[in-house]
């Protein structure tokens, strides 16, 4: 089956631009999470969603950032006046249920370059 | 402060050796996962641990759980080159926040 998926796969912008980053989660999937991930380096953790519901944001660097689930599909990451300390990959990930043990499936990710 | 460190941070190894990597932390962890990643790809599931002294093995690899669930360790015998990867330990500490922490990594290369 389909795996998770993000778009785009690269993304180039200015300094100063609004960017948005998609996340289609594996189908049924209850919880999404979203994370940055420096070269070489472990996911950082930005925030996450059970359903529609956000119940964690703690790690969104700044209010910059922001995230939605609207009808607990698809997720929007979206980066406000963007700079250059915003680059890097974004990585979402989802879990069938709401359990912190149970598996993550990560997407193949986001490359965001700020020029 | 970083809630789990790994050890080492690089390892590379010839094929055969046998290996250990480490996960650290002064928190307790309601359950620990362990992840591998390859290079341009996302990290994938290798095992999870819950119980405390708990050891798990998946062929040549083991895991085990600390005692206090503080710490765990993974540990490969016979390495081979397609062992070579990114491993993430990631704790969840419990309660109804369900999200992971993940420790910076331990990037393996094993040479042939």
């Amino acid at each position: 089956g389909a795996g998770v998926s993000q778009s785009p796969r690269y993304k180039v912008t200015k300094r100063g631009q609004d960017v948005a980053l998609r996340c289609d989660p594996i189908s049924g999937h209850v919880s999404l999470y979203w994370y940055r991930q420096a070269l070489g380096q472990g996911p950082e953790f930005l925030t996450y969603f059970n359903y529609e519901a956000q119940q964690d944001k703690s790690g969104l660097p700044n209010d910059r950032f922001s995230a939605e689930r609207p009808e607990g599909s698809i997720s929007t990451l979206t980066i406000q006046r963007t700079e250059q300390r915003d680059s890097a990959m974004y990585r979402c990930a989802s879990s069938l249920s709401t359990s912190g043990s149970n598996e993550q499936y990560f997407g193949p990710g986001t490359r965001l370059t700020v020029t | 402060t970083q809630l789990l460190e790994q050890s080492p941070q690089f390892l590379s190894i010839q094929e055969g050796e046998n290996l250990t990597v480490y996960c650290n932390s002064s928190s307790v962890f309601s359950s620990l996962q362990w992840y591998r990643q390859e290079p341009g790809e996302g990290p994938v599931l290798l095992v999870t641990v819950v119980t405390g002294g708990e050891v798990k093995k998946l062929k040549r690899l083991t895991f085990q759980f600390g005692d206090a669930r503080k710490d765990s360790s993974l540990h490969i015998t016979a390495a081979q080159t397609g062992d070579t990867g990114l491993y993430l330990c990631a704790g969840h500490r419990g309660g109804s926040n369900y999200k992971l922490t993940f420790g910076k990594g331990t990037l393996l290369t094993v040479n042939p």
